[in-house]
């Protein structure tokens, strides 16, 4: 079983409109949660770092929120625009182990004009 | 900084043929990763090194094999191809700590057919 599921799996928005990609996880213990951009035909880019003490935070038009409590996040884009485009992963890091970072499948996101 | 680069972009390989994907980062990084992403999935990490002498198997390491000779290459070797390995694959890298963020090359396409 994933420990990481995003929803949707993918999404199709109007240019100028806002929309929310889910994460939910189950890795344990947690040390810090990542989400990434990537764009078609290219490598991840990061977006977002939280760790358990941060229940928010932005990067120009995406904020990315956590609740390490239910163990979900969220990575809202507001105003999008056709470059928003892309693959969007969550990745969660566990404090130790030898493979520590669980990677979620992404939600692909389509803005339209 | 170049940050992290990638040769070849694209192979096709035939059935029984070996190869190497190349893979350099110029940042000092300490630990480089590979992963393969197959369409539709999350990545997975192949093999993973925490610096220059030093690999370690993760989760999918059947069929390759790595080296980490130097800090900035950590090459990834195919041996006897097989179809299943028809991926695209990543190189990422980042310096120790366990919120320093991770920088992935763009990609090698290869397809074995």
């Amino acid at each position: 079983k994933n420990q990481v599921e995003q929803s949707p799996q993918s999404l199709i928005i109007l240019e100028g409109k806002n929309c929310t990609l889910q994460c939910n996880y189950t890795v344990s213990p947690f040390s810090n949660l990542r989400w990434y951009k990537q764009d078609t035909g290219r490598g991840p880019v990061s977006l977002t770092i939280m760790t358990f003490s941060e229940n928010t935070k932005s990067n120009g038009r995406y904020t990315a929120t956590l609740d390490a409590d239910t163990k979900q996040s969220s990575l809202h884009i507001t105003a999008s625009q056709l470059s928003d485009s892309a693959s969007y992963i969550c990745v969660v890091i566990r404090f130790y182990g030898n493979n520590r970072l669980a990677f979620g499948k992404g939600n692909q996101v389509v803005v339209i004009p | 900084n170049a940050g992290v680069t990638q040769t070849p972009k694209f192979r096709i390989l035939k059935i029984g043929q070996s190869m190497t994907l190349q893979c350099t980062q110029d940042m000092n990084h300490n630990y480089m990763y590979w992963y393969r992403q197959d369409p539709g999935m999350g990545l997975k990490l192949i093999y993973y090194s925490v610096g220059a002498g030093i690999t370690d198997k993760g989760e999918v390491p059947n069929g390759y094999n790595v080296s980490r000779s130097t800090t900035e290459d950590f090459p990834l070797r195919l041996e006897l191809a097989a179809p299943s390995q028809t991926s695209v694959y990543f190189c990422a890298s980042r310096f120790s700590l366990a919120g320093d963020e991770q920088y992935f090359g763009p990609g090698t396409r290869l397809t074995v057919t």
